[in-house]
């Protein structure tokens, strides 16, 4: 069965530091998205991503955060500037289509800021 | 933002017998709800969804209750199983107006005794 794949599982980085985290979804997918857990709390949405562009994003998606398709198979999250409360997982989805049946999640990255 | 609530952290129920679990929104917006299940170290997997135009809709062992002038849904696993212990999710989306976009409730954690 198709994956969303995520690398790295884990990831330890110190305060301010940059982080990119990595996507590779489904092969036919057309929609792509982040979402967040920090531990205890919801799935949150931070941002969704179709024809090369941000479609949507939350109030948690500020200037700190951004994404890319850099090269048609990858989708990444950068976070410029690591802060103690962006420690969560991050998960990573894709879609075939919008409404949300066709979704797809990866197995997610723990951000672990220091 | 509790447009998504699920009122009940944890659930134990004995192998065989019946798993209610249950979701209140507030967003009257909202058209397409789904439920997900979540293992530790994994992302969440999609279980079942309902239209708003439906009031029911079953896949197996799954049946999902939706009730929309209270706004409430439930998930109903019959029987239950010790494989079914994973934390459940219920998520929203508004298909009309949002390219996917999920809002999920807290989650409950079932335990499936054998």
């Amino acid at each position: 069965e198709p994956e969303v794949t995520q690398t790295p599982s884990h990831q330890v980085t110190q305060m301010g530091q940059e982080v990119i985290l990595r996507c590779v979804p489904i092969s036919n997918h057309l929609y792509f998205y982040w979402y967040r857990q920090i531990l205890g709390q919801k799935v949150e949405f931070l941002v969704s991503f179709y024809n090369n562009e941000i479609s949507e994003k939350s109030e948690i998606f500020d200037d700190q955060f951004s994404v890319e398709r850099p090269d048609g198979s990858n989708f990444t999250l950068k976070i410029r500037s690591t802060k103690l409360e962006d420690s969560a997982m991050y998960f990573c989805a894709s879609s075939e289509w919008t409404g949300a049946y066709g979704y797809t999640f990866g197995s997610g990255t723990r951000l672990t800021v220091v | 933002d509790q447009q998504v609530k699920q009122n009940s952290p944890s659930l134990s129920v004995q192998e065989g017998r019946i798993s209610i679990l249950n979701c209140d929104y507030t967003n009257s917006m909202f058209d397409y709800f789904l439920w997900y299940k979540k293992y530790p170290a994994e992302g969440p997997t999609f279980l079942i969804s309902i239209s708003s135009i439906k009031d029911k809709n079953e896949d197996g062992r799954f049946t999902v209750f939706l009730n929309k002038s209270a706004k409430h849904l439930s998930l109903h696993i019959v029987p239950s199983q010790p494989g079914d212990s994973a934390v459940y999710f219920c998520a929203a989306s508004v298909r009309g107006t949002s390219y996917g976009k999920l809002t999920f409730g807290q989650g409950t954690i079932l335990t499936v005794h054998p």
